[in-house]
């Protein structure tokens, strides 16, 4: 079966400092693609990043960033420079044909 | 202005009604995803849909039932079935064949 694991239930990180949240997933496939997805207090989902597994390459996006491992099939965010405005749920998920999501994990960003 | 909207945002139901959850696209997307989020759970896929007039279930699509009529709407009915419907309802679209999902705002979903 298909899953994904976040084992942090909850992170802080003071302002301006950075931060990284953990996942890791199991699966057999050899194609399919990783989504970090933020859900701030307002519960609406909103794609933070995304990265293909057959791209070597650690995908990038402003601030965020990831450490994609696939043999160890691990996918883990990077969030330099943290800002008040990045206090959310952080969803790992993964895709082939359907999407599967962790757990999350609760960020509080503090000033 | 593109995007996915849901109404309502809070919906409150007795229990045996059925409920029917409002989820319209603008991004001509093919697909059209329903998730259902519990406290402390990632989403779980209820209900999705590749094309108009075509859906399949997910994980947990007993007690639920939807229709695709149009290629912009994707309605939710909760029916009273659902034994524990009290959720947070999200909507989700994409272009089929590709891998990345777009979601709307969410409707909150308490029975009484």
């Amino acid at each position: 079966a298909q899953t994904v694991t976040q084992s942090q239930p909850e992170m802080s990180v003071q302002e301006a400092e950075t931060v990284t949240l953990s996942c890791t997933y199991d699966t057999s496939e050899n194609n399919y693609y990783l989504f970090w997805y933020k859900q701030p207090p307002s519960r609406q989902m909103i794609l933070v990043i995304r990265q293909e597994a057959y791209k070597q390459q650690n995908a990038t996006e402003n601030r965020f960033s990831v450490n994609f491992q696939k043999a160890a099939k691990s996918f883990s965010l990077k969030i330099s420079d943290s800002q008040l405005g990045d206090t959310a749920m952080y969803f790992c998920a993964y895709n082939t044909d359907k999407l599967i999501f962790g757990t999350g994990t609760r960020l509080q960003v503090f000033p | 202005d593109g995007g996915i909207t849901q109404s309502p945002k809070y919906l409150f139901r007795k229990e045996g009604q059925n409920v029917t959850l409002s989820c319209e696209q603008n991004l001509n997307h093919d697909a059209m995803y329903w998730y259902r989020q519990d406290p402390g759970q990632g989403l779980r896929l209820i209900y999705y849909s590749q094309i108009v007039n075509d859906f399949q279930k997910g994980d947990i699509a007993e007690g639920y039932s939807v229709s695709r009529e149009k290629k912009e709407s994707f309605p939710l009915t909760v029916t009273s079935a659902q034994k524990n419907p009290t959720a947070f309802y999200l909507c989700a679209s994409s272009i089929w064949g590709t891998d990345t999902q777009y979601f709307g705002p969410g409707t909150r979903l308490t029975v009484l």
